[in-house]
């Protein structure tokens, strides 16, 4: 069965700390992608991973991706309030990509001044 | 720069209803089109997917339906809608096969 697993599924933490998201999934992809969901809206594409090894930065977020291993890792530094919403990472279903994505169950980030 | 619009936002539908939503890209030809639904507090799932015109693969067993018309335009449609088919759908495009990029979602609650 095709999975991509998320944890924490929720995650408090107090503005200025330090944590990471991780996502584990079961596909051959070789891409994965990384989205920000605010409440009731839609979701923005925040990283795309295209390979081993992989590492983007964007502000206080950087994530990357362990091929090899079926993980990337969603890392926040210093957090803000602005920061807090729901994260989902997400995969092709298949090697060649098919741009049908498989999206993990979510993390939702509270920053708490 | 390339756009998707979705409508409706929101729609409060009877059970047995039809449904008809739709999505439309503008500033690129022949993208891969996707609608997905998010049941409340879940992820999201892919429930259709569409390479061109008349192109509709299904991807779970459902109620629901998705017709392409035209090579911009993405429509998820049902004859009667069920409880269980309340939920956030979104429409989606891709550039071969990348990343996908999202409308902003129609909530439907079927009462």
């Amino acid at each position: 069965e095709l999975k991509v697993e998320q944890n924490p599924l929720f995650l408090s933490m107090q503005e200025g700390k330090n944590y990471t998201i991780y996502c584990n999934y079961s596909t051959t992809s070789d891409r994965l992608y990384w989205y920000r969901q605010d409440p009731g809206k839609s979701l923005e594409s925040l990283f795309v991973l295209l390979s081993n090894g992989a590492v983007k930065q964007e502000g206080r977020l950087m994530a990357s991706l362990d091929t090899k291993a079926r993980l990337s890792t969603l890392h926040i530094t210093a957090a803000v309030h602005d920061l807090s919403a729901t994260y989902f990472c997400a995969v092709d279903m298949a090697a060649g990509n098919t741009g049908k994505l498989i999206f993990g169950q979510g993390t939702t980030l509270q920053v708490k001044p | 720069s390339q756009t998707i619009h979705q409508w409706p936002a929101t729609l409060v539908q009877p059970v047995g209803s039809p449904l008809s939503l739709e999505c439309t890209v503008e500033g690129t030809s022949n993208p891969n089109l996707y609608w997905y639904r998010q049941a409340a507090g879940r992820g999201l799932q892919l429930l259709f997917y569409s390479v061109g015109i008349g192109q509709i693969s299904s991807e779970v067993p459902q109620n629901l339906s998705a017709s392409r018309p035209q090579d911009r335009q993405f429509i998820l449609s049902s004859k009667k809608l069920l409880l269980s088919d309340s939920g956030f759908y979104l429409c989606a495009w891709s550039p071969w096969n990348t990343e996908a990029f999202f409308g902003q979602g129609t909530r439907l609650t079927v009462v």
